[in-house]
């Protein structure tokens, strides 16, 4: 069974303090892995897929990373308006329509 | 009306109402699925259709009813429902056969089950 495991659960930081968030899975046979975020009372906004070890993707201040066993997002200079949810999750080579998600990392960045 | 849209966005039954949530939309996607998601845990996965057949349901109580008329809209059926019941639901729809595979996602229905 597909796992995935974000940490962690809340990161407190303040305007300007760079640092990162952890995805660490186990599928059998990655087809991608996915970064979304998500403002209280909406659904998660698409932001990456990363479909092999090694590959980068970059949008403002976030930068995912991909290894074998986890994926990480960068948060670089986070400004107040980065405070949100975000969800990590992949999909396995043998299921175009299955996603499984972590429980996802809150971010608040203060002023 | 763009991406994908919900209706309603807030819903308070009973346990023994019947009501629908509905889903559409607009990308052109084949695919389209409702998740659940409650606080602190992550999103379940409850139906899947490709081209209006459904193609997964994990292990869903027959409470929850899904209906595809066509690839552009969704509806969940909801029946006798119990209290834990209330949650987020959630509509999404991709295009698997693009060779890409990102869902993108409706707003949501918070549900109230009283």
């Amino acid at each position: 069974e597909d796992q995935v495991t974000q940490s962690p659960e809340a990161l407190r930081l303040q305007e300007g303090e760079s640092s990162s968030l952890n995805c660490s899975y186990t599928v059998s046979g990655l087809r991608g892995l996915f970064w979304y975020r998500q403002d209280p009372g909406k659904g998660p906004e698409f932001l990456f897929t990363l479909y092999s070890a090694g590959e980068e993707k970059e949008k403002e201040r976030l930068k995912a990373t991909l290894t074998k066993k986890e994926s990480f997002l960068h948060i670089t200079a986070p400004k107040p308006e980065d405070s949100a949810t975000y969800l990590c999750a992949v999909q396995p080579v043998s299921n175009d329509y299955k996603l499984s998600f972590g429980a996802g990392t809150t971010v608040t960045v203060r002023a | 009306e763009t991406g994908v849209t919900q209706t309603p966005r807030h819903l308070v039954m009973g346990m023994t109402n019947k009501k629908s949530l509905k889903c559409e939309q607009h990308l052109g996607h084949n695919a389209m699925y409702w998740y659940k998601q409650s606080a602190k845990k992550p999103l379940e996965l409850m139906f899947v259709y490709n081209f209006k057949e459904q193609t997964e349901n994990n292990s869903v109580p027959s409470r929850f009813s899904p209906e595809c008329p066509n690839s552009s809209h969704l509806f969940l059926h909801l029946h006798t429902l119990q209290p834990e019941d209330s949650a987020l639901y959630l509509c999404a729809s991709s295009q698997p056969t693009s060779g890409t595979a990102e869902q993108y996602f409706g707003p949501g229905t918070r549900l109230t089950v009283t």
